[in-house]
């Protein structure tokens, strides 16, 4: 198993620029998360997923869109990027509200200028 | 509202014993978790405790849990070099969703 996959590593956007965060988990995983790790902070939920179809917002959530069509892929879209969303993102899953089953991504690095 | 809070900084000499704390303030967390974060990595769950016990210990690894003082703590023995990393206490009072704290960046030098 390849675990939690985030694309791209790094990335660097322009004010008002638009992307997609990508994230894929090969593990069967029904719930799964986006955080986002500011500097010198800890993470910050800012969307998270029960199962297919359903998502709910976290503490941060605005300024970004998730869906979740299928149970391996849960991306984060940033539609018009502001330099507050500079910041290092990760992907987690787990299989069910079990916290010894949670597996975080490596994370991708933004920066928007 | 939920806060956890840790102190941002430890350092200590190999082969002692560290002691990381954590306070929250959520009452009703039902589980209380440890992750460590090694440099340009993802988070990695070392261990975690349901709030009804008061330790639970693994290996190196002891933690401590005070419900009335809402005081979580997690004490690595034998403290190696590779032991440093930032560790994250969390509080999760809703299975869903876990709130961390702000780290601690544990340095351990020889």
């Amino acid at each position: 198993n390849a675990g939690v996959t985030q694309t791209p590593k790094f990335r660097i956007l322009k004010i008002g620029q638009s992307m997609t965060l990508q994230c894929t988990q090969d593990m069967n995983h029904n719930y799964m998360y986006w955080y986002r790790q500011d500097p010198g902070m800890g993470l910050k939920l800012i969307y998270y997923s029960v199962g297919a179809g359903i998502t709910d917002k976290g503490e941060v959530p605005n300024g970004y869109n998730v869906s979740r069509s299928t149970t391996e892929d849960f991306p984060l879209r940033l539609e018009l990027a502001a330099p507050s969303q500079t910041s290092v993102y990760f992907c987690a899953s787990r299989l069910g509200p079990v916290a010894d089953t949670q597996y975080f991504g490596p994370g991708t690095r933004l920066t928007v200028l | 509202g939920e806060d956890v809070e840790q102190s941002l900084f430890l350092s200590v000499r190999e082969g002692d014993s560290s002691v990381i704390n954590c306070t929250y303030t959520d009452s009703s967390s039902t589980y209380l978790y440890w992750y460590k974060q090694e440099p340009g990595a993802g988070l990695q769950l070392l261990t975690y405790i349901f709030s009804n016990m008061d330790m639970k210990q693994d290996q190196r690894l002891t933690v401590l849990l005070n419900k009335k003082d809402k005081h979580l703590s997690l004490r690595i023995a034998d403290t190696q070099t590779g032991d440093s990393a930032i560790y994250f206490c969390a509080e999760s009072w809703d299975t869903d969703k876990l709130i961390f704290g702000t780290g601690t960046r544990l340095q351990v030098f020889p």
